[in-house]
C-alpha cells in the first residue's frame, strides 16, 4: 500500500519554541494532506487541509498563524507550530489521499508525538 | 451537531471468538463509512470502505454491515487472534466534501 512519513516522531521543547512536522507521501504524489490532532483516548480532529499550490484550509477553531502549513510539494507538506505552549502537545498525524484528492482512502503518517514544557 | 459514537469501554474476548464493535452516528448522512486500526503511538491504518447503498461487505476476516436507517455500522473480526488487540476508529465521509468525521475508537483486546 501507499507509505506516508512524518518527521519527527517526536519532539519535546521548550514553551515559545516553534516546531515543524514534515509530512512525505514516499511513492505516490499528493495534491491534498490532511493534518489532524488526536488527544489521548480522543478521536482525531482534522486540523487543516494541505493543498500543494495553494493556501492551505483550516478547520474552524483553528489558528492559521499558530499552524502554519507549507505545501511546498507533491510530496511534501510541513506543519509548523508557532510559539508552541504546554496546551499545544498532542500527537499530530498527516494523511494523503491516493487517488484524485478524494477522501475515500487515507493513508496516515505514523504520527509525531509533541510534548511542550 | 454531527457525532459518531463508539464504545468507549474496551472490548475483551478470547482467542477464536468473534469480536463485534459498534459505531452508531447522528446528524450526518455519509456516503461512506470506513473502520481504521490504530495501535498505540501510531497512525491509523485503513481497514475497509462501505459506501452507503452497500448493506454488508467482507474482507477476509473482517465483515462491515452499514444500516443507514439505523445510523449504523458493524465491526466484525471472526477467528479473531492477539495479534488483532488494537484500537479500531469508525469514520465518516460524505459525498464531494474532503472532511472525514472520526469516532473516538473502540479498544479491543484478544487474549491467547
Amino acid at each position: 500500500g501507499a507509505v506516508v512519513s512524518q518527521h519527527p516522531s517526536r519532539v519535546i521543547c521548550k514553551s515559545g519554541t516553534s516546531v515543524k512536522i514534515e509530512c512525505r507521501s514516499l511513492d505516490f504524489q499528493a495534491t491534498t494532506m490532511f493534518w489532524y490532532r488526536q488527544f489521548p483516548k480522543q478521536s482525531l480532529m482534522l486540523m487543516a487541509t494541505s493543498n500543494e499550490g495553494s493556501k492551505a484550509t483550516y478547520e474552524q477553531g483553528v489558528e492559521k498563524d499558530k499552524f502554519l502549513i507549507n505545501h511546498a510539494s507533491l510530496t511534501l507538506s510541513t506543519l509548523t507550530v508557532t510559539s508552541a505552549h504546554p496546551e499545544d502537545s498532542s500527537f499530530y498525524i498527516c494523511s494523503a489521499p491516493l487517488a484524485g484528492g478524494a477522501q475515500e482512502t487515507q493513508y496516515f503518517g505514523p504520527g509525531t508525538r509533541l510534548l511542550v514544557l | 451537531s454531527q457525532k459518531i459514537e463508539q464504545n468507549s469501554e474496551a472490548l475483551n474476548i478470547q482467542e477464536g471468538k468473534t469480536a463485534t464493535l459498534t459505531c452508531n452516528y447522528t446528524n450526518y448522512s455519509p456516503a461512506y463509512l470506513q473502520w481504521y486500526r490504530q495501535d498505540p503511538g501510531r497512525g491509523p491504518v485503513f481497514l475497509l470502505l462501505i459506501r452507503e447503498n452497500e448493506k454488508k461487505k467482507r474482507k477476509e476476516r473482517l465483515k462491515v454491515t452499514f444500516d443507514t436507517t439505523l445510523k449504523q455500522s458493524l465491526f466484525h473480526i471472526t477467528a479473531s487472534q492477539p495479534a488483532d488487540s488494537a484500537t479500531y476508529l469508525c469514520a465518516l465521509l460524505n459525498t464531494g466534501g474532503f472532511k472525514t468525521i472520526f469516532g473516538a475508537g473502540t479498544r479491543l483486546f484478544v487474549k491467547a
